[in-house]
């Protein structure tokens, strides 16, 4: 079955402490992205990887890190997360070139910073 | 960067259509999409219409795009109480994929 894991589902965290959520493909997509959803403000781009050691700054990148060293994974890291980072976190995969293809997202973590 | 404005929050009964608009800035957008998201679950795509085209119809969903106006809408047909959900636009940045902007959301209320 095709689809995009993330995981953890729910965390809770205090300030500080490094924290890593997975997010894995088994679609080989060349193109994964991280957003975050917040009330109000809909989806807004952290992160995104065009390919293996490719990846760029989204909307909002700031205390944020990320890695693309397989195909398929594509790790959010949050070296010292703070309370404005407590959101719902999608990843999302697709093919690269821009025809009508569809982008897969996972089931969102949702972390809380306290 | 792209800028993309939806309604927060719009609320029909069983039976009737829902409309759900968007507005953009950037026109050179090649595709536009429309996804869902259900209750404690990520976003699926719900359809997509081409910047070449003005209206496209699946169903019960009909996509009208006014370019002039930078205008998106979706319209529910006959929408039940399943269409209960965010509905997202979504629109790529200068014409290719990689950094697609979502509106807001717009929450709908199908009332029985």
């Amino acid at each position: 079955e095709a689809q995009v894991t993330q995981n953890p589902r729910y965390l809770i965290t205090v300030t500080g402490k490094k924290l890593t959520v997975t997010c894995s493909q088994n679609m080989n997509h060349e193109y994964m992205s991280w957003y975050r959803q917040d009330p109000g403000l809909g989806l807004r781009q952290i992160y995104y990887s065009m390919n293996v050691e490719v990846t760029d700054k989204g909307d909002v990148p700031e205390g944020y890190k990320v890695s693309r060293k397989e195909k398929r994974n594509f790790p959010l890291i949050l070296e010292s997360p703070s309370p404005n980072q407590t959101s719902l976190y999608f990843c999302a995969s697709s093919l690269l070139r821009g025809s009508s293809t569809e982008a897969f997202f996972g089931q969102g973590t949702r972390l809380t910073v306290v | 960067g792209e800028d993309v404005e939806q309604s927060l929050f719009l609320s029909v009964r069983e039976g009737d259509s829902s409309v759900i608009n968007c507005t953009y800035t950037d026109s050179s957008s090649t595709y536009l999409y429309w996804y869902k998201q259900e209750p404690g679950a990520g976003l699926q795509l719900l359809t997509y219409i081409f910047s070449n085209m003005d209206m496209k119809q699946d169903q019960r969903l009909t996509v009208l795009l006014n370019k002039k106006d930078k205008h998106l809408s979706l319209r529910i047909a006959d929408t039940q109480t399943g269409d209960s959900a965010i509905y997202f636009c979504a629109v790529p940045f200068s014409g290719g994929y990689q950094k697609v902007t979502f509106g807001t959301g717009t929450k709908l209320q199908v009332i029985p």
